[in-house]
């Protein structure tokens, strides 16, 4: 079955520390992105990636750090400058074409939370 | 700066009724919207969509209404079904400059009556 899987499920932090999100996709698709949830409030876009080895802050960057070195992977890094990293974290994939109705595929997601 | 709103967080409906939800937008550049759907500790999935230029999508049980100069649409669901129960997100994507954004409102959470 084709699908993006997310792991872990859960993750919890300590202060200070760095924690990796993992997300896989096999949809073979170009574009893959990095949303965070919290409570009340709608998906905001962290970081994004239309091509291999390329990448794009979103609107909440600041305390993210990404990489993608494969079409298959875009792990995202909360690191220890993250604040307030407790949130609901989905990891989306895409066929990136521009100018039309860009349908994302989500994965399931992490709960991160703060010890 | 809030370019997609959902006003309403909560919607509860009985179920065979029809379930109505709303979204608001500023941006009169986007031109394609996206209804999802979100059940508990999982991702959203895709819904529905409209492009600017049309005033109405239909599939199945949900339609979605576009009004550009209200910059206002709408979800409709008929017959509400227990399954319906999740939180609905609206999304609207525009393009300008060589880019693509997609932007997400807050998202209502639907909840179906027996």
């Amino acid at each position: 079955d084709g699908g993006i899987t997310q792991s872990p499920k859960y993750l919890f932090r300590k202060e200070g520390q760095n924690v990796t999100l993992s997300c896989e996709q096999n949809l073979n698709h170009d574009a893959m992105y990095w949303y965070r949830q919290d409570p009340g409030q709608g998906l905001r876009l962290i970081y994004y990636s239309q091509i291999v080895n390329d990448f794009q802050k979103g609107d909440i960057a600041e305390g993210y750090s990404v990489s993608r070195e494969k079409k298959e992977s875009f792990p995202l890094t909360v690191t220890s400058a993250q604040k307030n990293p407790t949130a609901f974290y989905l990891c989306a994939s895409s066929i990136f074409e521009w100018g039309t109705e860009e349908k994302l595929f989500f994965g399931s997601g992490t709960q991160l939370s703060v010890l | 700066d809030q370019q997609v709103k959902q006003n309403s967080p909560s919607l509860s409906v009985q179920e065979g009724r029809i379930s109505i939800l709303n979204c608001d937008y500023t941006n009169s550049m986007f031109d394609y919207f996206l209804w999802y759907k979100k059940y508990p500790a999982e991702g959203p999935t895709f819904l529905i969509s409209i492009s600017s230029i049309k005033d109405k999508n239909e599939d199945g049980r949900f339609t979605v209404f576009l009004n550009k100069s209200a910059k206002h649409l709408s979800l409709h669901i008929v017959p509400s079904q227990p399954g319906d129960s999740a939180v609905y997100f609206c999304a609207a994507i525009m393009h300008f400059q060589g880019a693509q954004k997609l932007v997400f409102g807050q998202g209502t959470r639907l909840t179906i009556n027996p």
